[in-house]
């Protein structure tokens, strides 16, 4: 999985607790993304980072917020989980610029079950 | 609303034979269309992409075709085989590493 790690790689947490998922990067890639995958849905961008402390939201980020301190973690936080976001959550990373294929690498994602 | 429409959500095909997965986009500002595969329990991988400026691409079984008037493209997979079946998902982006829209994905299931 291209050097990403994810932590947990499970979860089991209750409404309304908040919960952190961390990526962890050994490529010293610029950018990193987060994305939820739910069936009939495929996979939705909740925000991405284009360096430290620089991050931008995605089409999904309403309930998440993340942050960037090194370039190598990038962390998602649910500040108080919902049923709905219930769900697999993948990270991915970029290298910056240059010729495509612009390829993102994916890790092994975190099963989030909220009950 | 979805900005790429993948179609079928589902597709069983024989061993050998063609498998095909449909794509349609609205944003023509998108400029990089790239397949990504999955199998269970693993996270997506890149299988091949495409520039409009392209109408086809091919890389083995797998072939890649534009339709950038008809705003579509394709993913052909030729002499289909068990170690295929995936989900498979189509996606778009502008400049290519940035915000990327995905498809809602494909299960193939190659049976023998």
């Amino acid at each position: 999985d291209a050097g990403i790690t994810q932590s947990p790689r499970h979860k089991v947490t209750e409404t309304g607790t908040p919960v952190t998922l961390r990526c962890h990067q050994t490529e010293n890639h610029r950018y990193m993304y987060w994305y939820r995958q739910d069936p009939g849905h495929g996979l939705r961008l909740i925000h991405y980072s284009y360096g430290v402390k620089d991050t931008d939201k995605g089409e999904v980020s309403d309930g998440y917020s993340v942050s960037r301190s090194k370039t190598e973690d990038f962390l998602l936080t649910l500040e108080s989980a919902t049923s709905s976001q219930t769900s697999v959550y993948f990270c991915a990373i970029s290298p910056p610029g240059g010729e495509p294929p612009y390829e993102q690498y994916f890790g092994p994602g975190t099963r989030l079950t909220v009950t | 609303q979805q900005q790429v429409k993948q179609s079928p959500q589902s597709l069983i095909v024989q061993k050998g034979g063609i498998s095909i997965i449909n794509c349609a986009y609205e944003n023509t500002a998108f400029d990089y269309f790239p397949w990504y595969q999955q199998f269970p329990g693993k996270g997506p991988a890149l299988l091949i992409a495409i520039r409009p400026d392209v109408s086809e691409k091919k890389e083995g079984r797998f072939t890649i075709s534009f339709n950038k008037s008809a705003k579509q493209f394709s993913l052909h997979i030729m002499d289909s085989q068990p170690g295929d079946s995936a989900t498979y998902f189509c996606a778009a982006s502008v400049g290519g590493y940035q915000k990327v829209t995905f498809g809602i994905g494909t299960k193939l299931q190659v049976i023998p």
